[in-house]
């Protein structure tokens, strides 16, 4: 079952622009992830932030985590057609061991 | 050697065949994983290993079997599947299951499935 939904399930923007996307998770979390992937490919680890933190930075990259509602946003900025991709947010819920759980996704289309 | 490696990338098989998917990694992760993906889904997982020790099933038909050889190999055979099963076959691995590392993953690049 997804833990996970995010928002929007699409997004089209132009290089240079920042990509904002949402997740919504449903059970409490030790912590968040982000992926991506590319075009039928493999998914690969963006960024993890932990459950007592707020904000993390990772190049172009900010994510934020509000507990209380259960929800993480992952901003690209200064997008480049590079990032066109699939993004998905991924929590393993409190006591289930490691069954780490993606979320539904955001279809990013960086265009020149 | 920072690389999770799936074989074959793509595989067609008969209903009534029997195949397997391999994968392979040389980070010293002693968990590995299979998920499935289905096109425009997110990836579902199925099977958990932790140190050769299947951890976690979720529920998957018997017709996938994995297997884990030793702490670098990780496979799915494949009998007796519906055209349903058709998908992208993902293999991760992390660190391991507990402690720093854990449930950061590391995924191959997929097989992809097709069943007639």
């Amino acid at each position: 079952s997804q833990q996970g939904e995010e928002d929007p399930q699409a997004l089209s923007i132009q290089e240079g622009e920042n990509a904002t996307m949402n997740c919504s998770y449903k059970t409490s979390i030790n912590n968040l992830q982000w992926y991506r992937q590319n075009s039928g490919r493999g998914l690969v680890h963006l960024i993890l932030i932990r459950s007592n933190e707020r904000e993390k930075h990772s190049g172009r990259l900010r994510v934020t985590l509000d507990t209380s509602k259960k929800s993480s946003s992952l901003l690209i900025t200064a997008s480049r057609a590079a990032d066109t991709a699939s993004y998905f947010c991924a929590t393993v819920p409190t006591g289930t061991a490691s069954k780490l759980t993606f979320g539904t996704g955001t279809r990013l289309q960086v265009t020149l | 050697d920072t690389e999770v490696t799936q074989t074959p990338k793509h595989l067609v098989m008969g209903m009534t065949n029997k195949k397997s998917l391999k994968c392979e990694q040389h980070m010293g992760h002693r968990a590995m994983y299979w998920y499935k993906q289905k096109a425009k889904k997110p990836p579902e997982l199925m099977f958990v290993y932790s140190y050769e020790k299947l951890s976690i099933n979720e529920s998957v038909p018997s017709r996938f079997s994995p297997e884990c050889p030793n702490s670098s190999l990780l496979n799915l055979h494949l009998h007796a599947l519906q055209p349903e099963d058709s998908a992208l076959y993902l293999c991760a691995s992390s660190r391991s299951l507990q402690g720093a590392g854990a449930n950061v993953l590391t995924f191959g690049a997929g097989s992809r499935l097709t069943v007639l």
